[in-house]
């Protein structure tokens, strides 16, 4: 089963934030999320593997709530850098490995 | 670690022709992925192998594809025969510990059927 995430595209101004979001129908064992930029492979930039459990990467962190099935994503003081599109990637309840991914956030930051 | 490599990073042949896509997971990781990338359908898991076994292939659109894992360093993704409608970027991932590091991802191979 698909995760879904809203918005599907953002547009922001350098220094401004962003929340992207990810939900899923089905328990989730644990949530990745990952960078394409264009024309590029997508870039592992973090997992969370426990219910409510937030983790920070850069001005980059995400939060779980396993209870509810979803994750965010939270951009703080965006960088051009940041440009890209993001995707989440769920494993259902048994962690086999098999990681599906919902179908991509677009971020453009502008200067 | 050199990361995950895949050959071609192009490919352009003609519809009915066979097309092989080439991969080298990293030493060490024990899953490998094939997934397919387009605008209309997104990131699709094709198929993946845990220590060379293929373990899920229901993403494999039809029959006209099909996957190997020979050994640890090398899996093929092999279209026969082609459709312009395969066009896409097909990408080949590896983790190890069933994925909580991370997937990494090759550069993938820009597939154009004619």
């Amino acid at each position: 089963q698909q995760p879904v995430q809203s918005p599907q595209a953002v547009i922001l101004r350098e220094g401004e934030d962003a929340v992207i979001n990810c939900s899923s129908s089905k328990a989730l064992y644990s949530v990745h999320w990952y960078r394409q930029k264009h024309g590029e492979a997508p870039v592992f930039l973090m997992i969370l593997l426990k219910g409510g459990e937030q983790k920070g990467h850069e001005k980059i962190s995400a939060s779980f709530n396993e209870k509810k099935q979803q994750s965010s994503l939270y951009l703080t003081a965006s960088q051009l850098s940041y440009s890209g599109t993001y995707f989440c990637g769920t494993f259902g309840s048994s962690n086999t490995g098999k990681l599906i991914f919902g179908q991509g956030t677009t971020l453009q930051v502008k200067p | 670690d050199a990361g995950v490599i895949q050959s071609p990073r192009h490919e352009v042949t003609e519809m009915g022709q066979e097309v092989t896509l080439r991969c080298k997971p990293i030493s060490g990781h024990d899953y490998l992925f094939w997934y397919r990338q387009t605008m209309m359908r997104g990131l699709e898991l094709l198929i993946y192998f845990n220590n060379n076994v293929p373990i899920d292939d229901s993403g494999m659109p039809e029959d006209r594809f099909s996957a190997k894992m020979p050994n640890a360093s090398f899996s093929t993704l092999k279209i026969q025969p082609s459709e312009p409608r395969d066009s896409a970027v097909y990408f080949c991932a590896s983790t190890s510990q069933q994925g909580v590091a991370g997937y990494t991802f090759g550069s993938g191979t820009r597939l154009t059927v004619v």
